[in-house]
């Protein structure tokens, strides 16, 4: 099966500071990937996604790095703000039967940005 | 406005109570979910459907039920409740199955559920 999970619960990080979060994953089916960040009392929201093809990409002040040969991928904020605070969740997806995919969150880091 | 709206957003119930959780998306989407969120255990998925009448288990599908009889609502039903299954629920929606791919997924505002 799948499992994703995240190394730290809690990040703390100064308002400025480059911020990041990182996520191991353990079927190497999966092919595509995706980060989520969560406020509170909310659903969570995509921020950026990567495919297995891929080693790196680029979003505004956020890019993700994947690597596939130790089933790792990061997230890295650039000059977070305190409007970065959130839950932040890795997703990998992979293929099942017929074509369909699934989807399996990792547990989540919280990133506290304090001015 | 493109949402997925549930209902109630919190419910305390007690065991054994059957409850319903609707969830209802105006995008035309092809593909629902529904996750549970529980402290340190990130979100997992219980049910979902890739369109009318065609539903599957997800990965914590017990003692619970899903319907899929019209397009933009996908219920979630707790036949008989029990204290484990309190926890913070989430409806998610997309325009199909190879949406998740394309991130296009959205996910409803949650239903916070306690059960006594």
């Amino acid at each position: 099966g799948e499992s994703v999970g995240l190394h730290l619960p809690t990040l703390s990080v100064q308002e400025g500071d480059n911020s990041i979060i990182n996520c191991a994953y353990s079927n190497s089916a999966s092919d595509y990937f995706i980060w989520y960040k969560q406020e509170s009392g909310k659903g969570p929201q995509f921020i950026i996604d990567i495919r297995s093809n891929m080693d790196k990409r680029q979003g505004q002040r956020v890019t993700v790095l994947l690597n596939k040969t130790v089933k790792h991928l990061s997230l890295q904020i650039a000059a977070t703000q305190p409007g970065d605070s959130a839950v932040y969740f890795c997703a990998a997806l992979r293929r099942v039967n017929s074509g369909y995919s699934t989807l399996t969150f990792g547990k989540g880091t919280m990133l506290l940005v304090s001015p | 406005e493109a949402q997925v709206t549930q209902n109630p957003r919190y419910l305390i119930t007690v065991t054994g109570k059957k409850l319903t959780v609707t969830c209802s998306q105006n995008m035309n989407h092809e593909y629902m979910s529904w996750y549970r969120q529980d402290p340190g255990l990130g979100l997992r998925q219980i049910y979902y459907s890739m369109n009318v009448e065609v539903t599957d288990k997800g990965d914590v599908p017990e003692g619970y039920k899903v319907s899929r009889k019209e397009k933009r609502n996908f219920p979630l039903i707790l036949e008989s409740p029990s204290p484990n299954q309190t926890s913070l629920y989430f409806c998610a929606s997309s325009f199909n199955w190879g949406a998740l791919a394309h991130n296009e997924q959205f996910f409803g505002p949650g239903t916070r559920l306690t059960v006594l």
